[in-house]
């Protein structure tokens, strides 16, 4: 079972900032296959990225994802007050057939 | 517009089964490609997916959990079904159902809040 393991835990930035996600598998993992989620508190998850770099539909160009192998990265190149959230990562794995989801990196206001 | 709604038992005691619904619209399970997933949120952690039933009635399961989880589809009523056998107070989480085009899970329900306590 492939790990996802993200970084850092907890990243404090202030509005304007850029963002730097990063998620790294244990072992390699298919583009087509990785995805980036936000959160907020009380709400369900929102598909932000799929395919390591595509982004959802109604999701700004502000988010992009970046990544091949085991190393992937979500940017936020200028952060927005709505963008504080916590963000996963997950990939698929097509043999067995199954999720993972990373840990998640919470991004807050300096 | 696709919606997913959660519906089940806030609370359950140990050793019980849980049984949750997924009531979804703007999609169609019969389509091809088309999938459902669940997956739990416990407080506080991580998230954990738990199975997926597919279009043509294949069904994944999460490997640490498979001998407890079934999950099935009434197509008719747009419904999917998750049943969770043996529920202990570790299970206690908010359960998601979502919906899965081929392999990205791209909708999600609101969530429901199941808590294991006798």
């Amino acid at each position: 079972e492939i790990v996802l393991t993200q970084s850092p835990g907890t990243l404090s930035l202030s509005p304007g900032e850029r963002a730097t996600l990063s998620c790294r598998a244990s072992q390699s993992v298919s583009s087509s296959y990785l995805a980036w989620y936000q959160q907020k508190p009380g709400q369900a998850p929102r598909l932000l990225i799929y395919g390591a770099s595509s982004r959802a539909t109604g999701i700004p160009d502000r988010f992009s994802g970046s990544g091949s192998g085991t190393d992937f990265t979500l940017t936020i190149s200028r952060l927005e007050p709505e963008d504080f959230a916590v963000y996963y990562c997950q990939q698929y794995g097509s043999s067995p057939k199954m999720y993972t989801f990373g840990q998640g990196t919470k991004l807050e206001i300096k | 517009q696709v919606t997913l709604r959660e519906s089940g038992p806030a609370l359950v005691k140990p050793t019980q089964t849980l049984t949750l619904t997924c009531t979804f619209s703007g999609f169609s399970l019969s389509t091809s490609g088309m999938c459902v997933s669940w997956i739990r949120q416990p407080p506080g952690k991580a998230l954990e997916w738990l199975a997926r039933i597919d279009w043509d009635d294949d069904k994944y399961y999460s490997t640490s959990l498979k001998t407890r989880l079934t999950i099935s589809k009434d197509t008719s009523k747009n419904q999917v079904v998750l049943t969770m056998t043996n529920m202990d107070p570790v299970d206690t989480a908010t359960y998601y159902c979502a919906r899965t085009n081929n392999w990205n899970i791209d909708y999600w329900g609101q969530g429901t809040l199941v808590t294991v306590s006798s």
